[in-house]
């Protein structure tokens, strides 16, 4: 079935370098993408999104790549700091029943931040 | 503004009780959504309201949930006769579609125990 998935369950990275959180997707019918940042004890925050005619978009500190050809998707911090420590979901975007919108998240990314 | 509120934020049931979870989205957000959180994993679809049309229900695990929106605002997500297995997050999202963007916002959620 569809899916969408990630490589890594858990990074850990020392403050200021930069990290890089990657997501699997199968269906190649998607087309939009959003990366999402949940800290603990709260809900997911939009951080990015992107849609399947580009294959880069930038944000503040932030970027997402996107690889059609071997559907890869990928979340780069820049300079990562001790608050960027979250869950990170990679989600898609389907077409559900009746046309309504529905996103399928990944199972998360665990990203610690050490001082 | 305001943004999306859940109620109760913890709620602890016992096994075969009902419960009742509560959702206030963002002030003239047209399109609601319900997630299942369990520990440590990623986010599971349940349902989706989008204005007067019918609701997307294809993510309910079982005929034990149910879930209406009243007046096209306030969503109440009921559970029946719990199970175990339906400790988890839920989360609700809402999201003004009719823009090119699907991006939500997601509520705090409400931790449900069943003991």
């Amino acid at each position: 079935g569809e899916n969408v998935g990630l490589h890594l369950p858990t990074l850990s990275v020392q403050e200021g370098d930069n990290s890089i959180i990657n997501c699997a997707y199968s269906n190649s019918a998607s087309d939009y993408f959003i990366w999402y940042k949940q800290e603990s004890g709260k809900g997911p925050q939009f951080i990015i999104d992107i849609r399947s005619n580009m294959d880069k978009r930038q944000g503040q500190r932030v970027t997402v790549l996107l690889n059609k050809t071997v559907k890869h998707l990928s979340l780069q911090i820049a300079a990562t700091q001790p608050g960027d420590s979250a869950v990170y979901f990679c989600a898609e975007n389907i077409n559900g029943q009746g046309g309504s919108e529905k996103l399928v998240f990944g199972k998360g990314t665990k990203l610690t931040v050490n001082p | 503004g305001a943004g999306v509120s859940q109620s109760p934020s913890n709620k602890v049931t016992e096994k075969g009780k009902d419960v009742e979870l509560r959702c206030d989205p963002i002030s003239g957000h047209t399109a609601l959504y319900w997630y299942r959180q369990s520990l440590g994993q990623g986010l599971e679809f349940l349902i989706y309201f989008q204005g007067n049309s019918a609701p997307d229900k294809s993510g309910l695990p079982s005929d034990r949930f149910s879930a209406e929106r009243t007046g096209g605002s306030v969503s109440t997500l009921t559970i029946q006769r719990t199970q175990q297995e339906d400790s988890a997050v839920y989360l609700c999202a809402s999201s003004l579609v009719g823009t090119d963007l699907y991006e939500q916002y997601f509520g705090p959620g409400t931790r449900l125990t069943v003991t």
